[in-house]
């Protein structure tokens, strides 16, 4: 069982780049949610999606756009890559957060750094 | 937008010394969890809390739910090195609506134990 799985792992971006980053869950998990990790600031939401065909916006969702085609999967797009975005991003998945031990299960990150 | 306020945001112990970290919302939480994140690593669950006076405790580590579920504290007891890492508290936003699934999260509370 491979849980979440996040690719890649490191990435360099020029400025003004663009890419995708891959999350993969084998779980059938309703909700996934991307989240930016940056030092003193904690897990920041970035998007969120509670089903196939259904996204909203988390706390900073600027340069940055989902979608959630397949259960599967939950792709995070950067646009046009900034400085700002320097960040460690995480990509997690659960049954339904809230209820009683529903474990959030997060990726191992992916550390982009935008020049 | 739910705010999660940790405190204190980094604490150094030594070995032994018991010790507490606190969440704090201005909003209900429906559902608590509580992480641990060695550096430059992933996020391990620790527990989930839900229900109001709620407490759960895992090897030396408790944590409690207050009754007005607006607050939570973990509790270290006879802290070791290994206990040494970022904590982070995540709650969910509402228990229903759109908003179903946003899982955000505390700024984080570094811990270093001395041995």
């Amino acid at each position: 069982n491979a849980g979440v799985t996040q690719t890649p792992k490191f990435q360099v971006l020029k400025t003004g780049q663009s890419m995708t980053l891959q999350c993969a869950q084998d779980m059938n998990h309703e909700y996934m949610s991307w989240y930016r990790q940056d030092p003193g600031m904690g897990l920041r939401l970035i998007h969120y999606s509670v089903g196939a065909g259904i996204t909203d916006q988390g706390e900073v969702p600027n340069g940055y756009n989902v979608s959630r085609s397949t259960t599967e999967d939950f792709p995070l797009r950067l646009l046009s890559a900034a400085p700002s975005q320097t960040s460690v991003y995480f990509c997690a998945s659960s049954y339904s957060p809230g209820y009683q031990n529903t474990e959030a299960f997060f990726g191992q990150g992916t550390r982009l750094t935008v020049v | 937008s739910q705010e999660l306020e940790q405190s204190p945001q980094s604490l150094i112990v030594q070995e032994g010394k018991n010790l507490t970290i606190n969440c704090t919302s201005s909003k209900t939480l429906y559902g608590l969890y509580w992480y641990k994140q060695k550096y430059g690593e992933g996020l391990i669950f620790l527990m989930m809390l839900q229900k109001g006076g709620e407490e759960k405790s895992h090897e030396k580590i408790t944590a409690k739910l207050d009754e007005k579920k607006q607050q939570s504290s973990l509790h270290i007891t006879a802290s070791q090195p290994s206990h040494a890492g970022i904590y982070l508290c995540g709650a969910v936003a509402n228990a229903g609506g759109t908003s179903y699934g946003k899982l955000t999260f505390g700024q984080g509370t570094i811990l270093t134990v001395h041995p």
